[in-house]
């Protein structure tokens, strides 16, 4: 069964940094993109950007560049999302998921069960 | 704001017809790009619909098809049950931002 299991609550303060992570399985981590999707409070699905863990290509939404930065590591079969200065509008849900498909836009399924950040002083 | 724009909300009784638009441009939809939807169940993770336009993935009842003309998509359900209540989304490509995007999402709410 393919699935991504990511990390736990984060309680975090303004300013401090952060690194949540998605863990891949049942199938071969390097040969599928995967990507983060954040959902504010009540809010929306925003795409944030996406990585391939072959060879850590990285593509940015405009509205992420340099905000966050996503890397993998291969070894593990575990793709990440940082925060080197977090604000309390970082305050969301983020969902990992595998993204599918030959060309663009690729579809994400499955997903992981979502990771809740919230920064608050 | 997204440039993909949904309905903020849809309703219908058990066993209706109800559809659901994703309106975007020439730059996403209009260009020929693929559209997928999703549905999020209350305090879960969204999950994939449709593919491809129009396509199921294994396990989505026929119950959910998808269409696109134009700038525009649609999801269309019907047969409405009391589970089909939740969160919808549409997500293509743009070619403007160069980057993948959501629709602006719609509850589904069952009468």
């Amino acid at each position: 069964e393919v699935q991504l299991v990511q990390s736990g609550v984060e309680v975090k303060k303004p300013g401090e940094s952060l690194k949540i992570s998605c863990k891949g399985s049942g199938y071969r981590f390097t040969s599928y993109w995967i990507g983060w999707v954040r959902q504010m409070p009540g809010k929306g699905l925003e795409w944030m950007g996406i990585i391939y863990p072959s060879d850590s290509d990285t593509r940015y939404s405009p509205s992420f560049q340099g905000q966050v930065t996503i890397s993998a590591d291969k070894s593990i079969s575990t793709a990440y999302l940082q925060w080197s200065s977090l604000k309390a509008s970082d305050t969301a849900m983020y969902y990992c998921a595998r993204l599918s498909g030959s060309y663009l836009p690729r579809w994400f399924d499955p997903w992981g069960q979502g990771t809740l950040v919230t920064v608050a002083s | 704001q997204s440039v993909l724009t949904q309905p903020p909300s849809v309703s219908g009784a058990p066993g209706q017809r109800v559809t659901i638009s994703c309106t975007g441009s020439s730059s996403n939809i209009g260009a020929g790009y693929d559209v997928h939807w999703y549905r999020q169940l209350p305090v879960t993770a969204p999950k994939l619909l449709i593919y491809g336009d129009n396509n199921r993935p294994s396990g989505v009842p026929d119950r959910f098809s998808g269409s696109k003309s134009g700038t525009s998509a649609s999801l269309a359900i019907t047969g409405l049950q009391a589970e089909d209540e939740a969160d919808y989304y549409c997500q293509s490509y743009d070619s403007s931002l160069s980057s993948s995007v959501f629709g602006t999402g719609t509850k589904v709410t069952v009468l």
